[in-house]
């Protein structure tokens, strides 16, 4: 079956550690995305990538990085820099410009404690 | 400034009414992509439907329907006949340039509620 796996669902860290989110997708999709949502929140674009080696910054990037070695994958790392990691982080991808939708994959919720 | 403002956080239907969930988007881009998405409690963001800003008709996919009223700036989803499995989050959201992929804006959501 298509889609987009991310792993792990649920995860916990200490604070001060950085932590890497994995997302991976067997669609084919040249562009890649990272939302973070909190509670009762909309979502909020962190990273998005249109093709392999290249990825730009969204609205609130501080604090994370992204790499896109592989056009299947796109892990996000919250580094110790984010001052509030604890949130619901949801990768998505689409298949080109224009009309396409994003699928989205089922989302990691990310505690620091 | 806000781009996509969603006016209503949550919503109440009864079971089998139809209910209208209102989005109005804020651009200066001719070129435009409106699209709603579903969020269940489980979390995973579903598509239902998507407009273009140039597409003549309002789009339509099976119980879900869009509003498209260009002018106001606004793209109100409806939902005919509710189902219990219809309870969830809703966000409006929008690409700007049809021909650009890199960026959706999502509006902050509205929680339906379908009472039995």
């Amino acid at each position: 079956d298509g889609g987009i796996t991310q792993s792990p669902k649920y995860l916990f860290r200490k604070e001060g550690q950085n932590v890497t989110l994995s997302c991976e997708q067997n669609l084919n999709h040249d562009a890649m995305y990272w939302y973070r949502q909190d509670p009762g929140q909309g979502l909020r674009l962190i990273y998005y990538s249109q093709i392999v080696n290249d990825f730009q910054k969204g609205d609130i990037a501080e604090g994370y990085s992204v790499s896109r070695e592989k056009k299947e994958s796109f892990p996000l790392t919250v580094t110790s820099a984010q001052k509030n990691p604890t949130a619901f982080y949801l990768c998505a991808s689409s298949i080109d410009r224009g009309r396409s939708e994003q699928f989205f994959g089922p989302g990691t919720r990310l505690t620091v404690l | 400034a806000q781009k996509i403002t969603q006016t209503q956080p949550g919503m109440f239907v009864q079971e089998k009414e139809a209910v209208t969930l209102d989005c109005t988007y804020d651009t200066s881009d001719q070129s435009y992509g409106l699209f709603w998405y579903k969020q269940p409690s489980s979390g995973e963001m579903i598509f239902l439907i998507y407009q273009g800003s140039y597409d003549e008709q309002n789009a339509t996919e099976g119980r879900y329907s869009l509003n498209f009223q260009k002018a106001r700036k606004s793209a109100n989803l409806v939902i005919s006949a509710s189902q219990l499995g219809d309870s969830a989050m809703y966000f409006c959201a929008m690409r700007e340039d049809e021909t650009s992929y890199d960026k959706v804006i999502f509006g902050p959501g509205t929680s339906l509620s379908v009472i039995p």
